[in-house]
């Protein structure tokens, strides 16, 4: 079964300052997605930015981006220039595929960590 | 429209109520989630549904019953609940062909079971 860590529970960073957030996940599968949500205290989870597993290519979003290290099943994000508006709990997720559904989807969360962002 | 509306925001009943949760999403996704999250743990899968069809039900307590009507609604029945079953209930959309990967979440239904 695919497992998804996140080591750090809470964090807390000074408005500007960059921000790595740690993933590590376990999984037999070659082809797969990873994901890292956010959720605000408005309780939406939103998609911050999505990996595709065959892609060697780091992805980016503006000030987020990622260090995907296939090999070592690492999936880590970076904040660059963090805002007040980034605090909020950060989820990483596996996408596992539900075989013989065509099209459905098992997101497999991390725990979470609580990211702080300080003025 | 990117949006997943659900409905209502904020809930309150008895053990002994009968109530729903509804879900709404107009980006023509094919596949609808119910999730469930206690307070600071991650969503936990509840029932997933394709082409309004139930594929998927986490071994969900029957007093737990959901529906699919159409291609954009989604409910969630609940009757004789548990107060260990107050918590935020998540509905999230994805699409089926030429599937990003991406589920589109809504804000949620924050039930309390008294």
């Amino acid at each position: 079964a695919q497992t998804v860590t996140q080591s750090q529970p809470e964090m807390s960073v000074q408005e500007a300052e960059t921000v790595t957030l740690s993933c590590t996940y376990d999984t037999s599968e070659n082809n797969y997605y990873l994901f890292w949500y956010k959720q605000p205290p408005s309780r939406q989870m939103i998609l911050v930015i999505r990996q595709e597993a065959y892609k060697q290519q780091n992805a980016t979003e503006n000030r987020f981006s990622v260090n995907f290290q296939k090999a070592a099943k690492s999936f880590s994000l970076k904040i660059s220039d963090s805002q007040l508006g980034d605090t909020a709990m950060y989820f990483c997720a596996f996408m596992k595929h539900l075989w013989g559904i065509q099209g459905a989807q098992k997101l497999v969360f991390g725990q979470g960590t609580r990211l702080t962002i300080n003025p | 429209d990117t949006e997943v509306t659900q409905t209502p925001k904020h809930l309150v009943m008895g053990m002994t109520n009968k109530k729903s949760l509804k879900c709404e999403q107009h980006m023509g996704h094919r596949a609808m989630y119910w999730y469930k999250q206690k307070a600071k743990k991650p969503p936990e899968l509840m029932f997933v549904y394709s082409y309004e069809k139930l594929s998927i039900n986490e071994s969900v307590p029957s007093r737990f019953s959901p529906e699919c009507p159409n291609s954009s609604l989604l409910n969630l029945h609940l009757h004789a609940l548990q107060p260990e079953d107050s918590a935020l209930y998540l509905c999230a959309s994805s699409q089926v062909l030429q599937n990003t990967g991406e589920l589109f979440f809504g804000e949620g239904s924050r039930l309390t079971v008294l």
